[in-house]
């Protein structure tokens, strides 16, 4: 089946400080999506790529599109504390099936 | 607009008893959606709905697991018999249509199996 590789797996950084993190893939894939996913709930959406090379913000995030179509960024710009959590991306293949999740990106943000 | 809503939120069972957990997706959702989530992975999907039907159902454990949706609306999973390692979150998600790629959430079940 197809597999996607996020790293890195964790990261502990300070308040302020800037975070990028990626995920490739084994195939292509045709949306590529971001989640953040706090301590008893479910995984919240963050951003959505539709297009290859896209580069889409959400406020201080910002994720890209990979122009192979296998691969996404995603940065976080000027960290809080708040955005403590897992980061998962998600890719859907060209068949407009099922999500593929990567196994996640736990962030601590030291104040 | 409500969200996902999913009950309970926490069960602790024995291994070889049943458990079944129960879904309300969003209002008009037409797709369903269950996901497994072990701890330090990312969620694993078992089964998929459109309106009642089941879509995609090629990694649900069929000897022990199942799940409906009978009217298009709630659905329920049920695990029967528990095994340890179906010790997971199971996470409920939905979207308006197949094909788009913003599945929404619920907060999850946590199952301990003892």
């Amino acid at each position: 089946g197809q597999q996607l590789n996020q790293s890195p797996q964790s990261m502990f950084i300070q308040e302020g400080e800037d975070v990028s993190m990626n995920c490739t893939s084994s195939s292509i894939f045709n949306t590529w999506l971001w989640y953040k996913q706090e301590p008893g709930e479910g995984p919240v959406l963050l951003i959505a790529l539709y297009k290859a090379g896209e580069l889409t913000s959400n406020g201080r995030l910002t994720a890209q599109f990979g122009i192979t179509r296998k691969d996404s960024f995603l940065n976080i710009s000027a960290s809080i504390p708040s955005d403590v959590g897992i980061y998962f991306c998600a890719g859907q293949d060209v068949g407009y099936s099922t999500l593929t999740f990567g196994k996640g990106t736990m962030l601590l943000v030291s104040p | 607009e409500a969200g996902v809503a999913q009950s309970p939120r926490y069960k602790i069972i024995e291994k070889r008893q049943s458990v079944a957990f129960w879904c309300n997706p969003i209002s008009g959702h037409a797709t369903l959606y269950w996901y497994q989530q072990i701890l330090g992975q990312g969620p694993k999907l078992l089964i998929q709905f459109q309106n009642n039907g089941v879509v995609d159902d090629s990694q649900l454990p069929k000897d022990r697991f199942s799940a409906e949706r009978l009217k298009g609306v709630d659905s329920t999973l049920k695990i029967q018999p528990a095994k340890l390692e179906d010790s997971a979150v199971y996470l409920c998600a939905s979207s308006l249509n197949r094909g788009t790629g913003t599945q929404y959430f619920g907060p999850g079940t946590r199952l301990l199996v003892l």
